[in-house]
């Protein structure tokens, strides 16, 4: 089955500093990549996602790009604000989109 | 838009119990998922339903499992309950099988 993991688990960087955070897939047959944020206590709210048929995409300050052939995506925050902070979960997924398989997650810690 | 909601928000159980937990997705999606979050860890998927249809299950014991009814909401029932199942249990609804999730804000369950 499909297997995703998550690097780093923790990330700390200075207000407006940018972000990375990488997952890496295992079946190649996935298609549908979301990101999720989820702050403490609160159910996990979708930021972006991605399809298969798209190497990037990008919604203001939040980017994510994706490469089939190594099988690996990541998410990008730039000018990075207080209010980012949180744990930030990928996902993987085939033809049914919602089995997803998460990513362990990376706490994200924006220091002012 | 009342999102997807979930009911109750906090269950207390022993050892040995049944519980039911309650899944109500945003009005028109017809597809709902659930995943249970164990503490520090990203969700794991349990099951999916779409048009009243199971469409996946993932890697737990037979005392789990679900329906969803012809409204579209949807329960989950665990049988005999140990102390590992306590975690937040997530449902996600969505417009069709494979398209964007969105998350209850979960239901947190203790074992005792």
């Amino acid at each position: 089955g499909e297997n995703v993991e998550q690097h780093p688990s923790t990330l700390s960087v200075q207000e407006g500093d940018s972000a990375v955070i990488k997952c890496t897939y295992s079946d190649s047959a996935s298609n549908y990549f979301p990101w999720y944020k989820q702050e403490l206590g609160k159910r996990p709210q979708l930021i972006i996602d991605i399809r298969s048929n798209v190497g990037e995409k990008k919604d203001q300050r939040i980017a994510v790009t994706l490469n089939k052939t190594a099988k690996h995506f990541s998410l990008h925050i730039t000018e990075t604000q207080p209010e980012d902070s949180a744990v930030y979960f990928c996902a993987a997924s085939g033809d049914y989109g919602q089995n997803f398989v998460f990513g362990p997650g990376t706490r994200l810690s924006v220091l002012p | 838009d009342a999102g997807v909601t979930q009911s109750p928000t906090h269950l207390i159980k022993t050892r040995g119990q049944h519980v039911t937990l309650r899944c109500s997705p945003i009005s028109g999606h017809k597809s709902v998922s659930w995943y249970q979050q164990v503490l520090g860890q990203g969700p794991q998927f349990i099951f999916q339903y779409y048009e009243k249809e199971e469409r996946g299950r993932g890697n737990f014991p037979d005392r789990f499992s679900a329906r969803q009814f012809p409204n579209y909401s949807s329960e989950l029932n665990v049988n005999a309950l140990l102390l590992g199942d306590s975690a937040l249990y997530l449902c996600a609804s969505s417009l069709r099988s494979n398209t964007e999730a969105f998350f209850g804000q979960g239901t947190r369950l203790t074992v005792v």
